[in-house]
């Protein structure tokens, strides 16, 4: 079955420092790649997304990932973590078809010590 | 604003008294999905459907109805609610495959 993996369940960062979250999805083909960002109560914000063309992709809040067809990975990076970025991330692909399914993983809980 | 609204944002209901949670969405998408998110299992997809009268089961489906009568609601029927639907539910809608759902704020649903 299609499936994605965040193998961190949580990470803790200082505030400055550097952030990469981890995902791998199982092999699909092109397969369409997202991150969301779900502060505390709140819904899913979409962070960034992946369909084709140039495999680093920016998004919004400083964010950006990198897709890895070899590694069936699609992390996601920012340079200097804000206080402000503590939130669940999820990662989400999309394989196709008329069911429109995204598939999730099971989210990095985000901790920032200040 | 571009958004997708759901009522209510907190529900507290007894098993077995049915209820809706309402969804609409201001974009024209064709696409609409509902979810549902619990600790440890991430995010299922419960129905969905491309347009309007046009629904399907998703991956969790059981004790759930939905329907689309027009293209911007989507309301989630649970018709004789039970303990283990108590969870956080989200609406969802995407125009195209490669835009990703816009979801709405979750509604926070507990059945005793």
């Amino acid at each position: 079955a299609q499936s994605v993996t965040q193998p961190d369940i949580h990470i803790t960062v200082s505030e400055g420092a550097s952030l990469e979250l981890r995902c791998n999805y199982s092999y699909g083909a092109t397969p369409y790649l997202f991150w969301y960002v779900q502060s505390p109560g709140q819904g899913l914000q979409l962070l960034l997304k992946y369909f084709s063309g140039d495999t680093l992709v920016q998004g919004i809040k400083g964010f950006e990932a990198e897709f890895k067809r070899s590694q069936s990975s699609f992390n996601l990076r920012k340079p200097s973590v804000h206080w402000s970025d503590a939130a669940e991330y999820f990662c989400a692909v999309y394989y196709g078809g008329s069911q429109g399914n995204l598939i999730f993983g099971k989210g990095t809980k985000l901790s920032v010590k200040p | 604003e571009a958004q997708v609204t759901q009522n209510p944002r907190y529900l507290i209901t007894v098993t077995g008294k049915k209820l809706t949670v309402t969804c609409s969405q201001n974009m024209n998408h064709e696409y609409m999905s509902w979810y549902r998110q619990d600790p440890g299992l991430g995010l299922r997809q419960i129905y969905y459907s491309m347009n309007v009268e046009v629904t399907d089961k998703g991956d969790v489906p059981e004790g759930y109805k939905v329907s689309r009568k027009e293209k911007r609601n989507f309301p989630l029927i649970l018709e004789s609610p039970s303990p283990n639907q108590t969870s956080l539910y989200f609406c969802a809608s995407r125009d195209r495959d490669r835009d990703g759902y816009t979801f709405g704020s979750g509604t926070r649903l507990t059945v005793v």
